[in-house]
Protein backbone atom coordinates (compact mmCIF):
# COMPACT_ATOMS: atom_id res chain seq x y z
CA UNK A 1 0.00 0.00 0.00
CA UNK A 2 1.91 2.97 -0.96
CA UNK A 3 1.78 5.80 0.97
CA UNK A 4 1.55 9.23 0.47
CA UNK A 5 3.08 10.47 -2.79
CA UNK A 6 4.15 14.03 -3.67
CA UNK A 7 5.32 15.29 -7.01
CA UNK A 8 7.79 17.01 -7.54
CA UNK A 9 10.40 16.21 -4.66
CA UNK A 10 11.85 19.99 -5.84
CA UNK A 11 10.40 22.68 -7.38
CA UNK A 12 12.72 25.93 -8.64
CA UNK A 13 10.68 28.71 -9.87
CA UNK A 14 11.79 32.61 -10.46
CA UNK A 15 9.83 35.06 -9.04
CA UNK A 16 6.36 35.65 -10.54
CA UNK A 17 6.26 32.09 -12.07
CA UNK A 18 3.49 29.79 -11.26
CA UNK A 19 4.30 26.68 -8.72
CA UNK A 20 1.61 23.83 -9.11
CA UNK A 21 2.42 20.70 -6.01
CA UNK A 22 0.90 17.91 -6.44
CA UNK A 23 -0.14 15.50 -3.56
CA UNK A 24 -1.89 11.63 -4.58
CA UNK A 25 -3.60 10.09 -0.78
CA UNK A 26 -2.67 6.86 0.19
CA UNK A 27 -5.08 4.70 -1.20
CA UNK A 28 -8.83 4.40 0.47
CA UNK A 29 -8.41 7.83 1.86
CA UNK A 30 -9.99 10.88 0.92
CA UNK A 31 -9.20 13.52 2.71
CA UNK A 32 -6.69 15.86 2.41
CA UNK A 33 -4.50 18.37 4.25
CA UNK A 34 -1.77 20.76 3.28
CA UNK A 35 0.63 22.08 5.40
CA UNK A 36 3.85 24.46 4.95
CA UNK A 37 7.05 24.51 6.61
CA UNK A 38 8.92 27.49 6.69
CA UNK A 39 12.79 27.72 7.47
CA UNK A 40 13.36 27.47 11.33
CA UNK A 41 9.59 27.47 12.30
CA UNK A 42 7.18 24.72 12.68
CA UNK A 43 4.20 23.37 10.07
CA UNK A 44 1.53 25.39 9.83
CA UNK A 45 -1.62 24.28 8.48
CA UNK A 46 -2.66 25.75 5.46
CA UNK A 47 -6.01 23.93 3.98
CA UNK A 48 -8.26 20.45 4.54
CA UNK A 49 -9.94 19.19 1.40
CA UNK A 50 -12.10 16.10 0.54
CA UNK A 51 -12.78 15.32 -2.54
CA UNK A 52 -14.22 18.13 -4.35
CA UNK A 53 -14.95 20.35 -1.61
CA UNK A 54 -12.69 22.78 0.59
CA UNK A 55 -13.42 22.09 4.31
CA UNK A 56 -11.36 24.23 5.99
CA UNK A 57 -8.87 26.97 4.17
CA UNK A 58 -8.01 29.17 7.51
CA UNK A 59 -4.57 28.44 7.25
CA UNK A 60 -3.71 29.68 3.25
CA UNK A 61 -3.06 33.06 2.23
CA UNK A 62 -5.98 34.97 0.79
CA UNK A 63 -4.23 36.06 -2.65
CA UNK A 64 -2.13 34.21 -4.82
CA UNK A 65 -2.77 30.72 -3.22
CA UNK A 66 -5.55 27.66 -3.93
CA UNK A 67 -5.65 24.56 -3.86
CA UNK A 68 -8.15 21.86 -5.35
CA UNK A 69 -9.18 17.99 -4.47
CA UNK A 70 -10.88 16.81 -8.07
CA UNK A 71 -13.16 13.80 -8.25
CA UNK A 72 -10.71 12.21 -10.37
CA UNK A 73 -6.76 12.79 -9.81
CA UNK A 74 -4.51 13.95 -7.37
CA UNK A 75 -4.82 17.25 -5.13
CA UNK A 76 -3.29 20.52 -6.45
CA UNK A 77 -1.80 23.21 -4.31
CA UNK A 78 -0.76 25.95 -6.98
CA UNK A 79 0.85 29.44 -5.89
CA UNK A 80 0.51 32.12 -8.61
CA UNK A 81 3.02 34.90 -9.26
CA UNK A 82 5.70 33.44 -6.50
CA UNK A 83 7.72 35.51 -4.27
CA UNK A 84 11.09 34.42 -2.72
CA UNK A 85 8.71 34.59 1.06
CA UNK A 86 7.31 31.13 -0.87
CA UNK A 87 10.45 28.97 -0.24
CA UNK A 88 9.81 26.72 1.90
CA UNK A 89 8.42 22.56 1.98
CA UNK A 90 4.72 21.95 1.73
CA UNK A 91 3.73 18.63 2.86
CA UNK A 92 0.88 16.94 1.83
CA UNK A 93 -1.43 14.31 4.28
CA UNK A 94 -4.33 12.68 4.13
CA UNK A 95 -6.73 10.49 6.29
CA UNK A 96 -9.50 7.66 5.48
CA UNK A 97 -12.77 8.89 5.23
CA UNK A 98 -15.29 8.45 8.59
CA UNK A 99 -14.54 10.95 11.12
CA UNK A 100 -11.14 11.94 9.29
CA UNK A 101 -8.37 13.37 11.41
CA UNK A 102 -10.06 12.81 14.54
CA UNK A 103 -10.31 8.85 15.32
CA UNK A 104 -7.53 8.15 12.26
CA UNK A 105 -3.82 9.37 12.12
CA UNK A 106 -2.93 11.72 9.63
CA UNK A 107 -0.32 10.45 7.01
CA UNK A 108 2.26 12.65 5.73
CA UNK A 109 4.27 12.45 2.31
CA UNK A 110 7.83 13.48 1.91
CA UNK A 111 7.03 17.02 1.16
CA UNK A 112 7.82 19.18 -2.05
CA UNK A 113 10.51 22.12 -1.01
CA UNK A 114 9.61 24.89 -3.15
CA UNK A 115 12.99 27.30 -3.92
CA UNK A 116 12.34 30.61 -5.61
CA UNK A 117 15.63 32.42 -7.05
CA UNK B 1 -5.86 30.08 19.70
CA UNK B 2 -4.28 26.82 20.03
CA UNK B 3 -0.17 27.07 20.49
CA UNK B 4 1.67 23.82 20.87
CA UNK B 5 5.31 24.01 22.56
CA UNK B 6 8.22 21.38 22.90
CA UNK B 7 10.97 21.22 25.33
CA UNK B 8 13.45 21.14 24.99
CA UNK B 9 14.44 22.40 21.65
CA UNK B 10 17.72 20.05 21.02
CA UNK B 11 19.25 17.04 23.11
CA UNK B 12 21.96 14.89 23.20
CA UNK B 13 22.15 11.69 24.98
CA UNK B 14 24.39 8.56 24.86
CA UNK B 15 23.01 5.28 23.43
CA UNK B 16 20.87 2.87 26.25
CA UNK B 17 19.73 5.92 28.26
CA UNK B 18 15.91 6.48 28.61
CA UNK B 19 14.62 9.74 27.64
CA UNK B 20 11.25 12.13 27.96
CA UNK B 21 10.18 14.74 25.60
CA UNK B 22 8.12 17.35 26.37
CA UNK B 23 5.11 18.74 24.96
CA UNK B 24 2.46 21.15 26.32
CA UNK B 25 -0.63 23.12 24.72
CA UNK B 26 -2.74 25.73 25.29
CA UNK B 27 -6.05 25.09 24.58
CA UNK B 28 -7.07 21.80 26.59
CA UNK B 29 -10.14 21.07 23.79
CA UNK B 30 -8.24 18.69 21.01
CA UNK B 31 -9.37 15.91 19.86
CA UNK B 32 -6.60 14.12 20.04
CA UNK B 33 -2.33 14.14 20.19
CA UNK B 34 -0.32 12.98 17.66
CA UNK B 35 3.54 12.54 17.72
CA UNK B 36 5.56 12.44 14.97
CA UNK B 37 9.62 11.71 13.63
CA UNK B 38 10.99 13.58 10.50
CA UNK B 39 14.30 12.97 9.84
CA UNK B 40 16.39 15.30 7.77
CA UNK B 41 14.63 16.18 4.78
CA UNK B 42 12.19 13.96 4.61
CA UNK B 43 8.20 13.52 5.75
CA UNK B 44 7.04 13.08 8.77
CA UNK B 45 6.18 9.24 9.93
CA UNK B 46 3.35 9.33 13.09
CA UNK B 47 4.57 7.49 16.22
CA UNK B 48 1.62 7.33 18.34
CA UNK B 49 -2.13 8.74 18.43
CA UNK B 50 -3.71 9.37 21.48
CA UNK B 51 -7.30 10.16 21.59
CA UNK B 52 -8.99 12.55 23.77
CA UNK B 53 -10.39 9.92 25.62
CA UNK B 54 -7.07 8.00 26.63
CA UNK B 55 -4.41 8.72 29.18
CA UNK B 56 -1.63 6.90 27.38
CA UNK B 57 -0.49 4.81 24.20
CA UNK B 58 2.21 2.64 23.20
CA UNK B 59 4.29 0.84 20.25
CA UNK B 60 7.58 -0.89 21.30
CA UNK B 61 10.45 1.54 23.47
CA UNK B 62 7.57 4.28 22.65
CA UNK B 63 5.14 5.92 25.36
CA UNK B 64 3.22 8.34 24.70
CA UNK B 65 0.87 10.09 27.58
CA UNK B 66 -1.67 12.90 27.49
CA UNK B 67 -3.29 15.08 30.10
CA UNK B 68 -5.36 17.13 28.90
CA UNK B 69 -6.71 19.03 32.16
CA UNK B 70 -3.01 20.44 32.45
CA UNK B 71 -2.40 20.51 28.75
CA UNK B 72 0.92 18.07 28.39
CA UNK B 73 2.02 15.20 26.62
CA UNK B 74 4.75 13.24 26.81
CA UNK B 75 6.82 11.32 24.81
CA UNK B 76 9.22 8.54 26.81
CA UNK B 77 11.75 6.90 24.77
CA UNK B 78 13.07 3.28 26.35
CA UNK B 79 16.56 1.99 25.34
CA UNK B 80 17.43 5.00 23.07
CA UNK B 81 19.66 4.11 19.72
CA UNK B 82 21.86 6.21 17.08
CA UNK B 83 18.76 5.26 14.72
CA UNK B 84 16.50 7.19 16.93
CA UNK B 85 17.99 10.54 16.00
CA UNK B 86 15.96 12.76 14.54
CA UNK B 87 13.73 15.60 15.04
CA UNK B 88 10.19 14.77 17.31
CA UNK B 89 6.90 16.60 16.61
CA UNK B 90 4.06 16.61 18.79
CA UNK B 91 0.47 17.77 17.19
CA UNK B 92 -2.99 18.56 18.43
CA UNK B 93 -5.85 18.62 16.22
CA UNK B 94 -7.94 20.89 16.34
CA UNK B 95 -11.32 21.83 17.91
CA UNK B 96 -12.97 21.51 14.90
CA UNK B 97 -11.33 18.46 13.94
CA UNK B 98 -9.56 19.91 10.57
CA UNK B 99 -6.11 20.77 11.26
CA UNK B 100 -2.95 19.87 13.51
CA UNK B 101 -1.26 22.51 14.96
CA UNK B 102 2.30 21.64 15.97
CA UNK B 103 5.08 22.14 18.32
CA UNK B 104 8.61 23.36 16.68
CA UNK B 105 10.17 19.70 17.54
CA UNK B 106 12.65 18.15 19.97
CA UNK B 107 15.63 17.57 17.52
CA UNK B 108 17.27 14.30 19.38
CA UNK B 109 20.58 12.90 18.45
CA UNK B 110 21.83 9.59 20.59
CA UNK B 111 25.57 9.17 20.30
CA UNK B 112 27.02 5.47 19.98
Amino acid sequence: NAGVMQNPRHLVRRRGQEARLRCSPMKGHSHVYWYRQLPEEGLKFMVYLQKENIIDESGMPKERFSAEFPKEGPSILRIQQVVRGDSAAYFCASSPPGLAGINQPQHFGDGTRLSIL
Amino acid sequence: KQEVTQIPAALSVPEGENLVLNCSFTDSAIYNLQWFRQDPGKGLTSLLLIQSSQREQTSGRLNASLDKSSGRSTLYIAASQPGDSATYLCAGLNQAGTALIFGKGTTLSVSS
